[in-house]
């Protein structure tokens, strides 16, 4: 079976641009969830999805947008970016509940300048 | 706000040894809890994900115990070996769906 994929892997932006980043869960999986990863701040939690809805939201301003699309592949999109969005951005996928593992990708290694 | 703290934040030992790690977490409305294991430059790798007290997992050298009424986990890897050295990460979920409060993990290097 195939792992949780993103791309891209590595991204350079400059401050005030905005960002997509891509997500392609485990096939079957319908929950797919963001964390950002930094030095400071360690993982925390951006939001889930599960079936094309937001089940669950972080505390992160609202820059940081997601959306899941029918084939449960999912997209999170920071908008006017700031020198603190650098971060590796992680995504995981998961069959449904809170006790089911969640599954992670290599990650998007994203540099604001 | 959770507050989810793993001990120590590193370890240095030497192969052949044995260690373990704490996971705290708050004790009311509990879920589940997850451990993890990462290795630079690799994904996350999931290593149990525990659910009630009393709880005792193994996967090979690695164990896991629960204790969700006073709020904490211990991971045990038996024999430590140099493959083993990565951040061992706890996180706690507080109800239905994936939404997980990390811990700040517990670095550990062995030494051949």
């Amino acid at each position: 079976k195939a792992g949780v994929t993103q791309t891209p892997r590595y991204l350079i932006k400059t401050r005030g641009q905005q960002v997509t980043l891509s997500c392609s869960p485990i096939s079957g999986h319908r929950s797919v969830s963001w964390y950002q990863q930094t030095p400071g701040q360690g993982l925390q939690f951006l939001f889930e999805y599960f079936s094309e809805t937001q089940r669950n939201k972080g505390n992160f301003p609202g820059r940081f947008s997601g959306r899941q699309f029918s084939n449960s592949r999912s997209e999170m999109n920071v908008s006017t970016l700031e020198l603190g969005d650098s971060a590796l951005y992680l995504c995981a996928s998961s069959l449904d509940r809170g006790w089911d593992t969640q599954y992670f990708g290599p990650g998007t290694r994203l540099t604001v300048l | 706000i959770l507050n989810v703290e793993q001990s120590p934040q590193s370890l240095h030992v030497q192969e052949g040894d044995s260690t373990n790690f704490t996971c705290s977490f708050p004790s009311s409305n509990f879920y589940a809890l997850h451990w993890y294991r990462w290795e630079t430059a690799k994904s996350p790798e999931a290593l149990f994900v525990m659910t009630l007290n009393g709880d005792e997992k193994k996967k090979g050298r690695i164990s896991a115990t629960l204790n969700t009424k006073e709020g904490y986990s211990y991971l045990y890897i038996k024999g430590s070996q140099p493959e083993d050295s990565a951040t061992y990460l706890c996180a706690f979920n507080l109800g239905a769906g994936n939404m997980l409060t990390f811990g700040g993990g517990t670095r550990l290097m062995v030494k051949p």
